[in-house]
């Protein structure tokens, strides 16, 4: 069955960076793409980019261009997401998901907290 | 970039019909599918219509989902609402180079 297990919680000090796996399992690696999506507390759902997980093609939301590289190992499995310069304002669950192209329905993973404070 | 707005909440008595609305700012609804998910507290959320107006599987045909090229808006309509029903919904769309979430709306059953 698919699977998406994402890394732990994190906590990280203003202006660091912090970078979450999210390894899969259970389907075709290269046949779709992975989309990262976010969600502060109490807040709704942000999409954050996506990664083709046949080329490592990348689109980012214009929110995070310059702070966000997302990138993905074939022979693992697994898609990256580090996101650099954290602000508190970035405190927020990460959640990783399978999703062919965009406008495709998603496999989600378990999500991850990053907390950032001093 | 658009935007995709829903109203912050809304709430129906079990059994009654319910819709949710999602208004996209620029460009077509009718240009690119729309999503919609829902979100319990404390879950992730899961998708209750896809290409617009298909279920996936497990989802109850009491959800239906609807786009109108008039007002460049797409609706979630839930009916026979159950108390189950009450938590989150977001509405999602795309264009060549993003995707984009509405803001939720919160679903109360009273």
């Amino acid at each position: 069955q698919v699977q998406l297990v994402q890394s732990g919680t994190e906590i990280k000090r203003p202006g660091a960076s912090v970078k979450v796996s999210c390894q899969t399992s259970g389907y075709t690696f290269t046949s779709h793409g992975v989309t990262w999506v976010r969600q502060a507390p109490g807040q709704g759902l942000e999409w954050m980019g996506w990664i083709s997980g046949y080329n490592g093609n990348t689109y980012y939301a214009q929110n995070f261009h310059g702070r966000i590289t997302m990138t993905r190992d074939t022979s693992t499995r697994t898609a990256y997401m580090e996101l650099r310069n954290l602000r508190s304002d970035d405190t927020a669950v990460y959640y990783c998901a399978r999703q062919l192209n965009f406008g495709d329905p998603e496999y989600w993973g378990q999500g991850t907290l990053v907390t950032v404070s001093s | 970039n658009f935007m995709l707005t829903q109203p912050h909440s809304v709430s129906e008595s079990p059994g009654k019909t319910v819709s949710i609305s999602c208004t996209r700012s620029s460009g077509s609804i009718a240009s690119n599918y729309v999503l919609w998910y829902q979100q319990r507290p404390g879950s992730v959320p899961t998708t209750v219509i896809y290409e617009n107006n298909q279920r996936p599987s497990g989802v109850p045909d009491r959800f239906s989902g609807s786009i109108d090229t008039s007002s460049n808006s797409a609706s979630l309509t839930i009916s026979g609402l159950q108390t189950e029903d009450e938590a989150h919904y977001y509405c999602k769309s795309y264009d060549s180079r993003s995707q984009v979430f509405g803001g939720g709306t919160k679903l109360t059953v009273l």
